[in-house]
This record gives C-alpha cells, sequence and structure tokens, in this order.
C-alpha cells in the first residue's frame, strides 16, 4: 500500500539555524498538509497546500515558517530561524482529490520527523 | 470555528474489557467529517474511522464500534474486548467542509487525545 514518508525521522539542530523537514506523499494526492504535535500535546494543523499554493495556514506558520513543492514528488517544509519551541514532531499527510467534497477522505499521514532544537 | 474535546484524559482497562472513548465537537458547518485516528507508542498516526455528517448511522468494524449523535454534537468510538495491542493515544478529528460561508481545504481540528492503556 502506498505511504507517506518523512526524512529524516529525527533532526537535532541548533537554535537559531535553518531546517527543512522533507516528506514525499502519495503519488497521486493532490493535497498536503503540515502538522505539528508538542511532546505531549495533541496534533496542531500548520499549512494545507494545493495547486502549487498555500491553501489555508494556522496562526502558528509565521513568517519563519515555508513550505514548497519543488518537484513532482517532494514537499518540504522549512524553518528559517529556529526556536526552541519548535521542539515537536512534524507530520506530513496528503489526501486525493474527490471533486468538492475533499473532506470526507482520510489523510494519510508519514510517520513523523522529530525536530528537537538545542 | 472547529474544536473537538476528549474531556477524558487517560483510561485504564484490563484486557478483554469493552472501552469508550468520548468526543464532542462544535462547528458552525452542516456537512462535516469526523474521524478517529490511533497513535501507537512508535508515534505515527493510524486512520481507524470516518462518519458523515448527514449519515447518522452507527455501524461497527471488527471490534471497532462508533455511535454518531449529531443531537448532542458527539463522536463516540468503542473497542471491544480490548487487547494490550490496542494501547495507544486516541485522537477524534474533524474536517469541515467550508458551508458555513467559509472555505475548507479538509484541513483536520484535533482533540487533545485520550491515553488508553490496556493491561494484560
Amino acid at each position: 500500500e502506498p505511504e507517506v514518508t518523512q526524512t529524516p525521522s529525527h533532526q537535532v539542530t541548533q537554535m537559531g539555524q535553518e531546517v527543512i523537514l522533507r516528506c514525499v506523499p502519495i503519488s497521486n494526492h493532490l493535497y498536503f498538509y503540515w502538522y505539528r504535535q508538542i511532546l505531549g500535546q495533541k496534533v496542531e494543523f500548520l499549512v494545507s497546500f494545493y495547486n502549487n499554493e498555500i491553501s489555508e495556514k494556522s496562526e502558528i506558520f509565521d513568517d519563519q515558517f515555508s513550505v514548497e513543492r519543488p518537484d513532482g514528488s517532494n514537499f518540504t517544509l522549512k524553518i528559517r530561524s529556529t526556536k526552541l519551541e519548535d521542539s515537536a514532531m512534524y507530520f506530513c499527510a496528503s489526501r486525493p482529490d474527490r471533486g468538492r467534497f475533499i473532506s470526507n477522505q482520510p489523510q494519510h499521514f508519514g510517520d513523523g520527523t522529530r525536530l528537537s532544537i538545542l | 470555528a472547529q474544536k473537538v474535546t476528549q474531556a477524558q484524559t487517560e483510561i485504564s482497562v484490563v484486557e478483554k474489557e469493552d472501552v469508550t472513548l468520548d468526543c464532542v465537537y462544535e462547528t458552525r458547518d452542516t456537512t462535516y467529517y469526523l474521524f478517529w485516528y490511533k497513535q501507537p507508542p512508535s508515534g505515527e498516526l493510524v486512520f481507524l474511522i470516518r462518519r458523515n455528517s448527514f449519515d447518522e448511522q452507527n455501524e461497527i468494524s471488527g471490534r471497532y464500534s462508533w455511535n454518531f449523535q449529531k443531537s448532542t454534537s458527539s463522536f463516540n468510538f468503542t473497542i471491544t474486548a480490548s487487547q494490550v495491542v490496542d494501547s495507544a493515544v486516541y485522537f477524534c478529528a474533524l474536517s469541515e467542509a467550508g458551508n458555513a460561508g467559509g472555505t475548507s481545504y479538509g484541513k483536520l481540528t484535533f482533540g487533545q487525545g485520550t491515553i488508553l492503556t490496556v493491561h494484560p
């Protein structure tokens, strides 16, 4: 069964450094998402991406964050200048395009990247 | 704005007991979708079940069943004859169709999660 893959599984970075988290969504999916989960807390929506542009973003997704689909397969999340509070598990997800009611399709999640900021 | 509340922080049961996880949601949309995801200790998020707002028929799938009640905005999830492998964090999530005047690109709003521990 096709799956969403994320790399690396664990990233350790010094505060203030830039970090790029990588995701390869399922190949025929057209909607892509990033979520984060601070340790012990709920999963929070960051951003959705469709048709090569951001379709929706949360308050968490400030100017330090950006997303990109540099080629036909990768979907990246960049944090420009990391802060201690960026330490979290970051999940990538994708879903297929089923026309108007995309929201009823379950999102398929990757295994996550654990980001640790020192 | 959409909101999901899972009042149970932790539940502990003994194997073979039935367990019900509660979920209450808020939305202004008349069309929306509800999901349950499981997060085992390894950390990944695994899709379990989905329900559409316009279909209140409750179903059973193997050991899983769910009780969707629009009148009380609840979407409870039951595991029958629990097993140790069911130990995980369970998240209820909501996705709006965007028919309350806004747009929706399918983002999920998650509850806080319920930690389920099944003891042998």
